[in-house]
């Protein structure tokens, strides 16, 4: 029971070029969820899923997009990666069961836009 | 729209000693859920104590217990006997469990909890 991994750790971009973080998680949570960790700013949302196939936008969408093909994954792509973008990206995903919920966090992934 | 704002930045404690940190947040749904997650150096983060809005009464965890004013949209966590284990930062968050926005969570800026010994 590996709970929520994300692919890669670490990674260096050049400005413009593009990728793709994986999060997959064990637990059949329908809810996930992609943050970015910025000094100060603390965990902004960057789009989210309600459920297979579904996706929504957060709080700073720009620059990124998400799919949700399985359930147990979410990907979240940069296009053209920017400086602006160097930051620590956490992936969750939440129990829901009518009453209780509680989100569980993927161990981050630290990416550098050079 | 949805937002969860920690005013406090940093807070020190000593050992032994009770501290409280802050939190407020703007919505306009009924059904909502609120927490707070510690996240110690390692970067992992760890549910502390979660509050129902429908709940008057207010949640409790060991040393760590809620203030939930719902009217003023207020969420303080009080950590009582602070220990050094406790040093971490933490972070106040808003799930939206209804309406346009159903299962949005959202987080505070968070506050960086020293503890001295």
């Amino acid at each position: 029971n590996a709970g929520v991994t994300q692919t890669p750790k670490f990674r260096v971009l050049k400005t413009g070029q593009s990728m793709t973080l994986l999060c997959a998680q064990d637990m059949n949570h329908e809810y996930m969820y992609w943050y970015r960790q910025d000094p100060g700013m603390g965990l902004r949302l960057i789009h989210y899923s309600v459920g297979e196939g579904t996706t929504a936008k957060g709080e700073v969408p720009d620059g990124y997009n998400v799919s949700r093909l399985k359930k147990q994954n979410f990907l979240l792509g940069l296009e053209s990666a920017a400086p602006s973008q160097t930051s620590v990206y956490f992936c969750a995903s939440r129990t829901w069961n009518g009453v209780n919920t509680e989100a569980f966090f993927g161990q981050g992934t630290r990416l550098t836009v050079v | 729209a949805q937002t969860v704002t920690q005013s406090q930045p940093e807070m020190s404690v000593q050992e032994a000693e009770t501290v409280t940190l802050s939190c407020t947040y703007d919505t306009s749904e009924s059904d909502y859920y609120l927490f707070w997650y510690k996240q110690p150096p390692s970067r992992q983060m760890i549910l502390v104590i979660r509050q129902e809005a429908y709940k008057q009464q207010n949640a409790t965890e060991n040393r760590f217990s809620v203030n939930f004013q719902k009217a003023a949209k207020s969420f303080s966590l009080k950590i009582s006997d602070s220990q050094l284990g406790d040093a971490a930062m933490y972070f106040c968050a808003y799930l939206n469990a209804g309406g346009t926005s159903y299962g949005k969570l959202t987080f505070g800026q968070g506050t960086i909890l020293t503890v001295h010994p």
